[in-house]
């Protein structure tokens, strides 16, 4: 069965780092792209960026590009995504998913949700 | 960069035919996606490639993309399908994924 697991909610202060985690199961991790999306509190689906596992290959959005950081481990089938200094305006859901490595260009298997929550 | 405009809400009667809608410039030139969220739930795909089902998915959803505006269509609408709805394409110019804003759909 395929599942994509990530850690558990997170209560942080401004200023404050953080790095959560998806790790992947039941595929082969090197077969896949992993992506991270935001969502706000009430609002839509934002994509922030996507890493390829086997070589590392790191794509941003423009939005996100300098404000985040994506990074993967293929020993352990397990995609971060890091910040150095928290803004309340990071407050929201974030969620990881996965995309074929090729030829395919929508994500067919979706984590759990990361709650982050920033306020001091 | 390409943007996808869909409809706030739409609300339908049990039993009754929903349509959402998702426009884009040339949209029936891409291939388009779409994924269901119900309340404090992951998204789940739900369509892909325009009009394909992952397994999974009941028949009373499909999808179809032409000119302007991509459309899923869940027929025979239950109180269970109510759920936001996004749609996505890949927007081969920034080698990015876009979404739309999402469209909330109520079973009234």
């Amino acid at each position: 069965e395929v599942q994509l697991v990530q850690s558990g909610a997170e209560v942080k202060k401004p200023g404050e780092s953080l790095k959560i985690s998806c790790k992947g199961s039941g595929y082969s991790f090197t077969s896949y792209w992993i992506g991270w999306v935001r969502q706000m509190p009430g609002k839509g689906l934002e994509w922030m960026g996507i890493i390829y596992p086997g070589n590392s290959d790191t794509r941003y959005s423009p939005s996100f590009q300098g404000q985040v950081t994506i990074s993967a481990d293929k020993s352990i089938n397990t995609a971060y995504l890091q910040w150095s200094s928290l803004k309340a305006s990071d407050t929201a859901m974030y969620y990881c998913a996965r995309r074929l490595l090729q030829g395919v260009f929508y994500f067919d298997y979706w984590g759990q949700g990361t709650l982050v929550t920033v306020s001091s | 960069s390409y943007v996808l405009t869909q409809p706030p809400s739409v609300s339908v009667a049990p039993g009754q035919t929903a349509r959402i809608t998702c426009g884009g410039n040339n949209i029936g030139s891409k291939s388009v996606h779409w994924y269901q969220q119900k309340p404090g739930q992951a998204p789940v795909l739900a369509v892909y490639d325009d009009s394909d089902r992952p397994s999974g998915i009941p028949e009373r959803f499909s999808g179809s993309n032409s000119g302007n505006t991509a459309t899923l269509t869940i027929t025979r609408v239950e109180a269970g399908d109510e759920a936001d709805y996004y749609c996505q394409v890949w927007d081969t110019s920034s080698d990015h994924p876009v979404f739309g804003g999402g469209t909330k759909l109520t079973v009234l």
